[in-house]
């Protein structure tokens, strides 16, 4: 079927250095992706996102890219700062409003 | 800025309770949304609904229903507890959307509840 995935459930990298956050997507008909954060004991949180027709999208310190060839999704998070310590989940949109989410990966930012 | 609440962070009820999470949007979106979140599955979706008094089936329905008499809330209700209800829940809601348009939704903090 369908799915979300992220190809790694944990991940930890110094103050300060780039962070990338990998997710895999199978269906290929998916127009809208999303990242988004969830802080311990919070809602997620928008961070940005992206539609099909773009390979690239670039916000306050974070960029998604988009390749459709391999269905591949990434988050890098420059200069990565310990209020970046969270859970970053992808979603691809189907079906209308419904979003698919992936299972989450956790970015540990040590200091 | 949208703003999503939900009216408990914590909830303890018993095996067999009837338990009602609320949620209310102050942006007039038309969708809404209820989600479970357990360690390892990620966000499953429970039911949704696009309008007053509309609602569908997400992919994990059972042991659920859902009522939106009003756009602004949607609740949740589980009409008998059981201990594997026991989980994150969040609400979320968006504009609405149809097949090419794009939109977010946003979330509230959610409800920890747990059913002994």
């Amino acid at each position: 079927g369908e799915s979300v995935g992220l190809h790694l459930p944990t991940l930890s990298v110094q103050e300060g250095d780039n962070s990338i956050i990998n997710c895999a997507y199978s269906n290929s008909a998916s127009d809208y992706f999303i990242w988004y954060k969830q802080e311990s004991g919070k809602g997620p949180q928008f961070i940005i996102d992206i539609r099909s027709n773009m390979d690239k999208r670039q916000g306050q310190r974070v960029t998604v890219l988009l390749n459709k060839t391999v269905k591949h999704l990434s988050l890098q998070i420059a200069a990565t700062q310990p209020g970046d310590s969270a859970v970053y989940f992808c979603a691809e949109k189907y079906q209308g409003g419904k979003l698919i989410f992936g299972q989450g990966t956790e970015l540990s930012v040590k200091p | 800025d949208v703003k999503v609440t939900q009216s408990s962070r914590y909830l303890v009820k018993r095996t067999g309770e009837k338990v009602f999470l609320e949620c209310v949007q102050d942006m007039d979106h038309e969708n809404m949304f209820w989600y479970r979140q357990d360690p390892g599955l990620g966000l499953r979706l429970i039911y949704f609904s696009y309008d007053v008094k509309m609602k569908e089936k997400g992919d994990i329905p059972e042991g659920y229903s859902v009522s939106r008499e009003k756009k602004e809330r949607f609740s949740l209700i589980l009409e008998s507890a059981s201990t594997n209800q026991t989980s994150m829940y969040l609400c979320a809601s968006s504009p609405i959307t149809g097949l090419s348009s794009y939109n977010e939704q946003f979330f509230g903090p959610g409800t920890r509840l747990t059913v002994l």
